[in-house]
């Protein structure tokens, strides 16, 4: 929170869709990332992008894909070949000497 | 990277002081040591950064011993807001893509 709006809140997708998530940030930071929270779990990293125009894959890509078209949007688009998608969908940017992370509210993803 | 082990879980009755504890051996000479707290359906909110000593904001308390091999979380007077999860990163600039969020330290407070 804290500069970096996701929307919406919640969203629900029937099977086959793909759906796109919002992400963004007034922060200034060059990177931003998407992670993928299941019930209990940790956070793991989809996406990341260290600058414009560029991004990497991160540890659980299949599925989804991005873009970085702007310093301040980093939109993530989950696709129908993303078998399991129903989780929390969360965004982060990063930046400063210790290139701390700091993160949107969320996004709660629900496949009917 | 370094790897980072800290409790499953901790129990607190409100008003006690918490503290919670994180090892991390292979801390590389650059890296820093952040803690972030996590509500449900959130993201997590970063707490508190540190490099070596102590560090002091309005809501915790940090203490790195010399070695740096591990950190405590320290937060005063608990109350049943501050029922959470905990996570303890260690990282630098260039590293934030290969900062693992493992399960942290859920910590539950009760009257």
């Amino acid at each position: 929170d804290g500069g970096i709006t996701q929307s919406p809140k919640y969203l629900f997708r029937k099977e086959g869709q793909n759906v796109t998530l919002s992400c963004e940030q007034n922060l200034n930071h060059d990177a931003m990332y998407w992670y993928r929270q299941d019930p209990g779990q940790g956070l793991r990293l989809i996406y990341y992008s260290q600058i414009v125009n560029d991004f990497q894959k991160g540890d659980i890509a299949e599925g989804y894909s991005v873009s970085r078209e702007k310093k301040e949007s980093f939109p993530l688009t989950v696709t129908s070949a993303q078998k399991n998608p129903t989780a929390f969908y969360l965004c982060a940017s990063s930046g400063g000497r210790t290139d701390t992370q700091y993160f949107g509210p969320g996004t709660r993803l629900t496949v009917l | 990277l370094a790897k980072t082990t800290q409790p499953i879980s901790m129990d607190s009755y409100e008003g006690q002081e918490v503290n919670i504890t994180c090892s991390h051996n292979n801390i590389a000479t650059n890296d820093y040591i952040t803690w972030y707290q996590q509500f449900p359906s959130q993201g997590p909110r970063f707490i508190i950064q540190g490099y070596k000593t102590k560090v002091t904001n309005e809501v915790a308390s940090l203490f790195i011993p010399a070695d740096r091999k591990s950190s405590t979380l320290s937060l005063p007077r608990v109350s049943l807001s501050d029922t959470a999860v905990y996570y303890c990163l260690v990282g630098s600039t260039g590293t934030a893509s290969k900062l693992t969020f493992g399960t942290g330290t859920r910590l539950q407070v009760t009257l």
